[in-house]
């Protein structure tokens, strides 16, 4: 089955890029009707849709963060990416990716990768 | 501030029925999905569409849906569905954007 595994950078500094790579194994990322997903989760707080992409390139971004993010993919190595500039302590959260299917009524996420925790601090 | 908004806490005792709910206004077009995340471990997938359990997911769980409110009920609570539950669907823009609700921290008495 599929599996998605984030990896980057755990810390950043303070005004820089977050830089995160999710690779997906198991199947084509381009495989099937799918867009691919980031979310985050500050310590001790909630889910946040970060945005999504589609294996045309297509996105879709949460409108609070639309101007410091990009996020891009790359179907010859099965990967997508996320970046976040301009980074602050705000940003520091654990960072998933996930698949997303969607239709007309539905929309879900699964699966998800374990996660990993970007700490921004100088 | 949410699109989604969920009951900040709720408890259950062992072997009862719960509802945890989430409303918002773009339920009234899509399902939420509803997922189960447990102390260091990322989400899982509980509930998605109209009422569809992923493979793997306890027959205890199920989902409905009703104007701008959607639910998860689990019926006889076990001890390890004690966990952290979040609801998700699009935001109500139009613009195919995701959303979470806040979560619900699930108690097992």
């Amino acid at each position: 089955q599929v599996q998605l595994q984030e990896s980057g950078p755990g810390l950043v500094k303070p005004s820089q890029t977050l830089s995160l790579t999710c690779t997906v194994s198991g199947g084509s990322i381009s495989s099937g009707s799918y867009y691919w997903s980031w979310i985050r989760q500050p310590a001790g707080k909630g889910l946040e849709w970060i945005g999504r992409i589609y294996t045309s390139g297509s996105t879709n971004y949460n409108p609070s963060l639309k101007s410091r993010v990009t996020i891009s993919v790359d179907t010859s190595k099965n990967q997508f990416s996320l970046k976040l500039s301009s980074v602050t302590a705000a940003d520091t959260a654990v960072y998933y990716c996930a698949r997303e299917d969607s239709g007309s009524y539905f929309f879900y996420l699964d699966p998800w990768g374990q996660g990993t925790l970007v700490t921004v601090s100088s | 501030s949410s699109e989604l908004t969920q009951d900040p806490a709720v408890s259950v005792a062992l072997g009862q029925t719960v509802r945890i709910t989430c409303q918002g206004d773009s339920l009234r077009s899509y399902y939420a999905s509803w997922y189960q995340q447990k102390p260091g471990q990322a989400p899982v997938l509980v509930i998605y569409g109209k009422n569809n359990r992923p493979s793997g997911i306890p027959d205890r769980f199920s989902g409905s849906s009703s104007g701008n409110t959607a639910s998860l009920t689990i019926t006889g609570a076990q001890a390890e569905d004690e966990a952290d539950y979040y609801c998700n669907s699009r935001d109500s823009s139009g613009n195919h954007l995701g959303v979470f609700g806040g979560g619900t921290k699930l108690t097992v008495l």
